[in-house]
Parts: structure tokens; C-alpha cells; sequence
């Protein structure tokens, strides 16, 4: 059983398109997190749920919104999508909010064109 | 700013040797480090984690060093195996908004095994 698993896994849409990518993980942790890693591999956090609650809001256009249902999924939705939103999106998950130990999903690959 | 920064984006070394990683920090307040290993197609994994109280944490095959009057930390990971290619990533756990903590990422090192 995979630990933190996302979907989709590729996703290829046009520029101005909506679209959402979904992370569940059955670790029962309590935090979860999105991660956007770009061309040169530098990941950067953008949100953090704790327990449904977020806590952790980088920098991000407000065309990027998260949702969680409940502890165990974290769902990123971005609207009006743009080139730049080309990336790897990366869901995890940790057992407490602070630890280091983060369990990393496999990745979805967004290609805007 | 970035605070998390790798002295070198590859390192190329012959199976069986010793592979050593760096990394710098500019906080001197840091008091939590940890190395990531992400495989190519995979999300990062965790290695091994070190905080400011120690300067030195073993574990299997894996080591981290961590300076604080220079504000360095290194992996060294022995006997290099051809599975230790990946691209490893330290990363500094520092305060958030409000009491919540967050991971920061450095830029990564290539870590290339030849045969």
C-alpha cells in the first residue's frame, strides 16, 4: 500500500484551464503538506494542513487553493493556469507538525502549454 | 533569502568509495537539520536528521557532520553503491507562522556512482 499517493500522476493542459491535483496518505499523520519543485529541482513549501487546519500559507498566487476534507487528504486546486505553473507537485504528510520526517508522495508532473 | 545552500550541484564518485555532501547555513539560530535523497522519477525520502545539540549522527552506511562555528553540515555516505545515485537535498527546519515549523530546502547535490 502506498504511504501518501497523488493523483494524477502526468497531468498536460492549456494555459487558462482549471485544474486539481489529489494527495491521500494512510500513515495517519496529522500534517500535510504541498511542495512545488521546479526545473532545477528546488523545492519550495506552499501550504501546510495541520489536522484539517491550515497553518502554513507560502507565497503563492491565490489561484492556488488547497482543500482538506479531512486529515488524511490534501487536494490543490489551481485555476487560470499559467506557463510558470509548469512543475512537480509534490504532496506529504508527517506524524506531528515540526517533524523533519516528511513522507513524500511520487510527484505530478503539470505541463501547462 | 535562501538560508540553505549546497557548495556543489554534482559529485561523481567510483562505487565503492566514499561520497561526501555539503551544505551551508547562514542562521545561526538553526537547530534542526535534515538530509533528503530523491531518486530520479520518485519524491524526496528522508536519510537521517541532526539537531544543533550534536555535532556528529551515524547511520547505516550514512554520517552527518555538523559545524556550527561555520555553519556547515555534510552528509558522508560510505561505500558508494550504484542505489546512492539520486540527488540529495539538506534542509533546515525553522520556524513558521505563529508556533508551526516548515522545512526549507537547499538547492541539491547530483550524487553520480560510476562503475
Amino acid at each position: 500500500d502506498t504511504a501518501v499517493s497523488q493523483t494524477p500522476k502526468y497531468l498536460v493542459t492549456q494555459m487558462g484551464n482549471d485544474k486539481s491535483i489529489k494527495c491521500e496518505q494512510n500513515l495517519g499523520h496529522d500534517t500535510m503538506y504541498w511542495y512545488k519543485q521546479d526545473s532545477k529541482k528546488f523545492l519550495k513549501i506552499m501550504f501546510s494542513y495541520n489536522n484539517k487546519e491550515l497553518i502554513i500559507n507560502e507565497t503563492v498566487p491565490n489561484r492556488f487553493s488547497p482543500k482538506s476534507p479531512d486529515k488524511a487528504h490534501l487536494n490543490l486546486h489551481i485555476n487560470s493556469l499559467e506557463l510558470g505553473d509548469s512543475a512537480v507537485y509534490f504532496c506529504a504528510s508527517s506524524q506531528l507538525q515540526g517533524s523533519g520526517e516528511l513522507f513524500f508522495g511520487e510527484g505530478s508532473r503539470l505541463t501547462v502549454l | 533569502g535562501e538560508s540553505v545552500g549546497l557548495h556543489l550541484p554534482t559529485l561523481s564518485v567510483q562505487e565503492g568509495d566514499n561520497s561526501i555532501i555539503n551544505c551551508a547555513y547562514s542562521n545561526s539560530a538553526s537547530d534542526y537539520f535534515i538530509w533528503y535523497k530523491q531518486e530520479s522519477g520518485k519524491g524526496p525520502q528522508f536519510i537521517i536528521d541532526i539537531r544543533s545539540n550534536m555535532d556528529k549522527r551515524q547511520g547505516q552506511r550514512v554520517t552527518v557532520l555538523l559545524n556550527k562555528t561555520v555553519k556547515h553540515l555534510s552528509l558522508q555516505i560510505a561505500a558508494t553503491q550504484p542505489g546512492d545515485s539520486a540527488v540529495y537535498f539538506c534542509a533546515e527546519n525553522i520556524p513558521s507562522s505563529g508556533s508551526a515549523r516548515q522545512l526549507t530546502f537547499g538547492s541539491g547535490t547530483q550524487l553520480t556512482v560510476l562503475p
